[in-house]
């Protein structure tokens, strides 16, 4: 089956520094990937899709200069979250899809876990 | 109101019992139906999809979808210690790139 891996798994940072995670499809060319937040027993929130080598999309309500995200190649993107505070403490988890893929084909991968102290 | 509801639970049952899962829903135009499945501090798992009404088995797992009442299901059989996790529910419009809207999971406890 398709795998996703993120990088790092778990990362603590000092409030005020940026931290970048990498979300990446090992078996398959991802021409889009989607980036997602979930906070303690609460549903996954999706921040941004993001197409291979265009801006990426955000959602309502997500801030564009803090989150940063570059989809520079078919196998890799990246989140940085920047001048980070406590309050972005949360569980990142990204996907990745293939083409323009049945919606269910859309495989995650094993989430980063941020802390911000 | 959100547009996908499912109770957070959490569900404790003992090992062999069946589980029911449900969510509902109110965008009428939802038409993939997914179940996923989340153990601690992981990323989520496909378990089932549906695509409009109807029931879909795999093993000991059932999901039923009912658009006329905007709810679906996700039924366990001989559930397992190893069941234990959150499933979560999601759905989506018809189209590749229609993002998926999340239930809050439920937690679910299988104790042997």
């Amino acid at each position: 089956g398709a795998v996703v891996s993120q990088h790092p798994s778990w990362v603590i940072c000092k409030s005020g520094t940026s931290v970048k995670i990498e979300c990446r499809s090992l078996d398959f060319q991802a021409t889009t990937m989607f980036w997602y937040r979930q906070f303690p027993k609460q549903s996954l929130m999706l921040m941004a899709t993001s197409n291979e080598g265009s801006k990426a999309t955000y959602e309502q309500g997500v801030e564009k200069d803090k989150f940063l995200i570059n989809h520079a190649s078919l196998t890799l993107s990246t989140l940085t979250v920047t001048s980070a505070h406590p309050e972005d403490s949360s569980f990142y988890i990204c996907s990745a899809r293939e083409g323009e893929g049945i919606p269910y084909e859309q495989y995650f991968g094993p989430g980063t876990r941020l802390t911000v102290t | 109101q959100k547009e996908v509801e499912q109770d957070p639970g959490p569900l404790s049952v003992p090992e062999g019992a069946i589980v029911s899962l449900n969510c509902t829903y109110s965008n009428s135009a939802f038409q993939y139906f997914m179940w996923y499945r989340q153990y601690s501090r992981k990323g989520p798992e496909l378990l089932m999809y549906t695509y409009s009404s109807g029931n879909k088995e795999d093993g000991r797992f059932t999901a039923q979808v009912d658009k006329s009442s905007k709810y679906i299901s996700l039924f366990i059989r001989d559930s397992q210690p190893s069941d234990s996790a959150t499933y979560l529910c999601a759905m989506t419009l018809s189209g590749g790139y229609n993002k998926l809207i999340f239930g809050a999971g439920t937690r679910l406890a299988v104790h042997p």
